[in-house]
């Protein structure tokens, strides 16, 4: 099983609003990442754990807050959004040994995203 | 520079005619991944390679990496409307859990 899940499929907030997207894997992963990905473009790296631990953070901006609370489920918590900040938001894991050349990684189906 | 550049940007074709997607850099990298995404939705694993010359095939797809592992292509033969979508590759940076992602292929395979 090759599954990375993620809830919401769609949502939409106003600026105020606070919401949070949900990811979860039950591959043993112990890397899970967040992406960003606007239309027609690749995904852009947000936020890296590893091992439970924040490991990358792409400098984003506050507004988004990850939160690890164990090794199979990432959450990403939003505050005060922009409508710029409308765009597929993707999660992903991988099996976490960073010298491990197969080290493949496992997207979700993605969160759409639109803030009004 | 850790860019992959992939070639062509956008291809539009009929159904049943071949093509060929490329992915380049101007470094080694241990592995390379492919992935198919359409719209909406995240992207899908094709193949991952990791020997230098190496060659996978997927069904219709014909996956290469090249000798120097600088550089990798993901050949279809007779394409049909089902193989529409964004081809990506992307390589992760040794040591590391970052991954760069290629520029990006648009596929349209009309009927």
């Amino acid at each position: 099983d090759t599954e990375v899940t993620q809830t919401p499929k769609h949502l939409v907030m106003g600026m105020t609003n606070k919401k949070s997207l949900k990811c979860e894997q039950h591959m043993g992963h112990r890397a899970m990442y967040w992406y960003k990905q606007k239309a027609k473009k690749p995904p852009e790296l947000m936020f890296v754990y590893s091992y439970e631990k924040l490991s990358i953070n792409e400098s984003v901006p506050s507004r988004f807050s990850p939160e690890c609370p164990n090794s199979s489920l990432l959450n990403l918590h939003l505050h005060a959004l922009q409508p710029e900040d409308s765009a597929l938001y993707l999660c992903a894991s991988s099996q976490g040994p960073t010298g491990n050349v197969q080290e493949t990684q496992y997207f979700g189906p993605g969160t759409r995203l639109l803030v009004l | 520079t850790q860019l992959l550049e992939q070639s062509p940007q956008f291809l539009s074709i009929q159904e049943g005619e071949n093509l060929t997607v490329y992915c380049n850099s101007s470094s080694v990298f241990s592995s390379l991944q492919w992935y198919r995404q359409e719209p909406g939705e995240g992207p899908v694993l094709l193949v991952t390679v990791v020997t230098g010359g190496e060659v996978k095939k997927l069904k219709r797809l014909t996956f290469q990496f090249g000798d120097a592992r600088k550089d990798s292509s993901l050949h279809i033969t007779a394409a049909q409307p089902g193989d529409t979508g964004l081809y990506l590759c992307a390589r992760r940076i040794s040591g590391t859990y970052k991954y760069i992602f290629g520029t990006g292929t648009r596929l349209k395979v009309l009927a």
